[in-house]
């Protein structure tokens, strides 16, 4: 069974240009998360979806960022213009059912903006 | 606000070490506990899920505990190898996300 990819492994741009971060669930997998880790800082929720439905985006930082999940299947995180503090890594996860160990996360995006 | 604490940031030791990994945590309505482990790079990797009807779990040389009135959980490892050395992470389950400490980053010299 594929886990869950993402792409780009790493990305490094300019402040205030655009991003687009890619998400793969494992097949199957109707709930689908964000997360991120900011440099000092502890992985924080952004959003998770069922299907193509967001159902908590209460995670997301401001404006800037925009989730979206085409069909209910891969997910894409557009940062857009990208700041500084935007630098980390962002993980994607997702699971079958709402529980914590159907959990399977990707190996993370790391965004450096420069 | 939910919050979860690991100690210590950082961990030095010698092979063939036991040690104990440290997590805290400020609500006691926990619903679960997970132990994960990251390596450079990769993503996260589930070691051990407590349930919050449940007070310890283990795998091979891991044990994790669970003491919810107190707000801790402890990642034991026994017989630590140089291939134990990733940084672990701590998380609390509540409300279909996950909470996470900051993480311990261990280092087992060979």
């Amino acid at each position: 069974e594929a886990g869950v990819t993402q792409f780009p492994s790493h990305s490094v741009i300019e402040k205030g240009q655009t991003v687009t971060l890619r998400c793969d669930p494992i097949s199957g997998h109707d709930n689908l998360y964000w997360y991120r880790r900011v440099m000092g800082k502890e992985i924080k929720f952004l959003l998770h979806f069922v299907k193509e439905s967001k159902q908590d985006e209460s995670g997301m930082p401001n404006n800037r960022f925009l989730a979206e999940r085409t069909g209910g299947t891969y997910s894409t995180l557009k940062v857009q213009p990208a700041e500084l503090e935007d630098s980390g890594v962002y993980f994607c996860a997702s699971s079958q059912g709402l529980w914590a160990y159907g959990y399977t996360f990707g190996s993370g995006t790391r965004l450096t903006v420069v | 606000k939910q919050e979860v604490t690991q100690i210590p940031a950082a961990l030095s030791v010698p092979e063939g070490e036991n040690l104990v990994l440290n997590c805290s945590f400020t609500d006691s309505a926990i619903y679960n506990l997970q132990w994960f482990r990251q390596d450079p790079g990769k993503g996260l990797t589930s070691l051990l899920l407590i349930q919050s009807s449940q007070r310890e779990q283990t795998s091979g040389r891991l044990n994790a505990s669970l003491d919810k009135s107190s707000g801790r959980s402890t990642l034991y490892i026994a017989a630590s190898q140089p291939g134990d050395s990733a940084t672990y992470l701590c998380a609390r389950y509540n409300f279909n996300k996950f909470y996470f400490g900051s993480g311990t980053k261990l280092n087992v010299k060979p």
